[in-house]
């Protein structure tokens, strides 16, 4: 089955101890992207990767780490979690190189994350 | 970033037809027309994107305005599984918004029994 995998599905952590939400997907996408939602303010773009080693920045990078070493997989990094990161985030990926080209993306199950 | 506009919320009966309107009058010419719903406790869902002509798929169908400053996903037969929140959404070519899917608030769909 197509899919985007997020692991954990639930986080629960402290401050300052660094954590990774993987996310891979099965479907040979080039374009893949992090995003959190949080309530008021929908969903924001974090990082976002339009091919193997090329990433970028989104609308609200700080705090966060991103790779891509292989075309599957995106792992989200927060080297030194704080609350206000406390969100639930979503991996998503595309067959093109972003939504500009005529494809349509594919959104994970979600993670939510808790920082104490 | 492009911008739209969708209404907060609106309510339809089981079998009907639902007709969501969304505007988008700054939509540049090369950017695309999205639409995703999202269930409680699950991930954006993709239902259908478009850029000039109208556009059907098994979910919805997409009409888009001539001048391509509106849209309307059309659900021919709504059900009590099609209850969401519908966004639609531009997505950008240009610059640092390359890609990127900005996503409003969109409009909660209430389907009644």
């Amino acid at each position: 089955e197509a899919q985007v995998t997020q692991n954990p599905r639930y986080l629960i952590t402290v401050t300052g101890k660094k954590l990774t939400v993987t996310c891979s997907q099965n479907m040979n996408h080039e374009y893949m992207s992090w995003y959190r939602q949080d309530p008021g303010l929908g969903l924001r773009q974090i990082y976002y990767s339009m091919n193997v080693e090329v990433t970028d920045k989104g609308d609200v990078p700080e705090g966060y780490k991103v790779s891509r070493k292989e075309k599957r997989n995106f792992p989200l990094i927060l080297e030194s979690p704080s609350p206000n990161q406390t969100s639930l985030y979503f991996c998503a990926s595309s067959l093109g190189q972003g939504g500009a080209t005529p494809y349509g993306y594919t959104f994970g199950s979600g993670t939510r994350l808790t920082v104490v | 970033d492009a911008k739209t506009t969708q209404p907060n919320s609106m309510e339809s009966n089981e079998e009907e037809p639902v007709h969501l309107p969304c505007n988008h009058s700054t939509i540049s010419g090369t950017d695309y027309i999205h639409w995703y719903r999202q269930l409680p406790s699950q991930g954006p869902e993709y239902v259908i994107h478009g850029l000039t002509s109208n556009v059907n798929n098994r979910m919805a169908s997409l009409a888009i305005a001539e001048d391509r400053k509106s849209s309307t996903l059309i659900l021919h037969r709504a059900t009590l599984r099609d209850a969401a929140v519908y966004y639609c959404i531009l997505s950008e070519r240009g610059g640092t918004s390359y890609g990127k899917l900005t996503f409003g608030q969109g409009t909660i769909l209430t389907v009644h029994p």
